[in-house]
């Protein structure tokens, strides 16, 4: 299986910061990856798929890159609603796997 | 808009067998596969297995021996059934839909995110 592995873990910041959370993959998995938020009691909802396209609907200023091992979803501007875990999550290959999470908190 | 609504039995004893089901609205069950991924409380994602709109199945090897992924397009459903469950199969169990996927010479999958969920099913095994 593909170990995925994110950093942080956890993480505080204020409105208007700027976060990047972090992606590695144990091997290539070109640019099959996605990125989910999830807030407590909801299922997790698709911000990123493909490394970097943003889904329908999703702010502008959450933005993805990378590819093979390494990959980052950035922030660029803190909102309060923004509060939730981030998983990534790769579908180069089954089974697919997601990175731990990183919960993010706004101070 | 698709909506993917799911249900089952929330509560079962170990050894017994968890079975979900979840109903497509709005959309059709063709070109697309579907997945079933679960969340143990308080911890992260586990993709349990995938079910394409032709029939052809991929599980998590962790899985494998108790999981079995079905489709049924009269219906515009697929089911989830995991046998012989412990209390580590405690979790919330979420369908999803996803639209990508690749075929190679061997088998096909998925390789897109997953763009609809259902609700989430909470699964408790106890004694």
């Amino acid at each position: 299986d593909i170990q995925m592995t994110q950093s942080p873990s956890s993480l505080s910041a204020s409105v208007g910061d700027r976060v990047t959370i972090t992606c590695r993959a144990s091997q290539s998995i070109k640019i099959y990856l996605n990125w989910y938020q999830q807030t407590p009691g909801k299922a997790p909802k698709l911000l990123i798929s493909a490394a970097s396209s943003l889904q329908r609907g999703v702010p502008s200023r959450f933005s993805g890159s990378g590819s093979e091992t390494h990959f980052t979803l950035t922030i660029s501007s803190l909102e309060p609603e923004d509060s939730a875990t981030y998983y990534c999550q790769q579908t180069s290959s089954p089974p697919q796997t997601f990175g731990q999470g990183t919960k993010l908190e706004i101070k | 808009q698709v909506q993917l609504q799911q249900w089952g039995a929330g509560l079962l004893k170990p050894s017994e067998t968890l079975s979900l089901t979840c109903a497509v609205y709005g959309g059709s069950l063709s070109g697309h596969y579907w997945t079933w991924i679960r969340q143990p409380p308080g911890k992260g994602l586990e993709w349990i297995g995938e079910v394409h709109h032709g029939g052809r199945t991929n599980y998590n090897p962790s899985l494998k021996s108790r999981v079995t992924i079905s489709i049924d397009t009269s219906k515009n459903q697929f089911s989830l059934n995991l046998s012989s469950v412990t209390a580590a199969d405690t979790a919330v169990y979420f369908c999803t839909r996803v639209t990508l996927g690749f075929c190679s010479a061997s088998n096909c999958h998925a390789i897109g995110g997953s763009e609809f969920w259902g609700q989430g099913t909470l699964v408790t095994v106890s004694s």
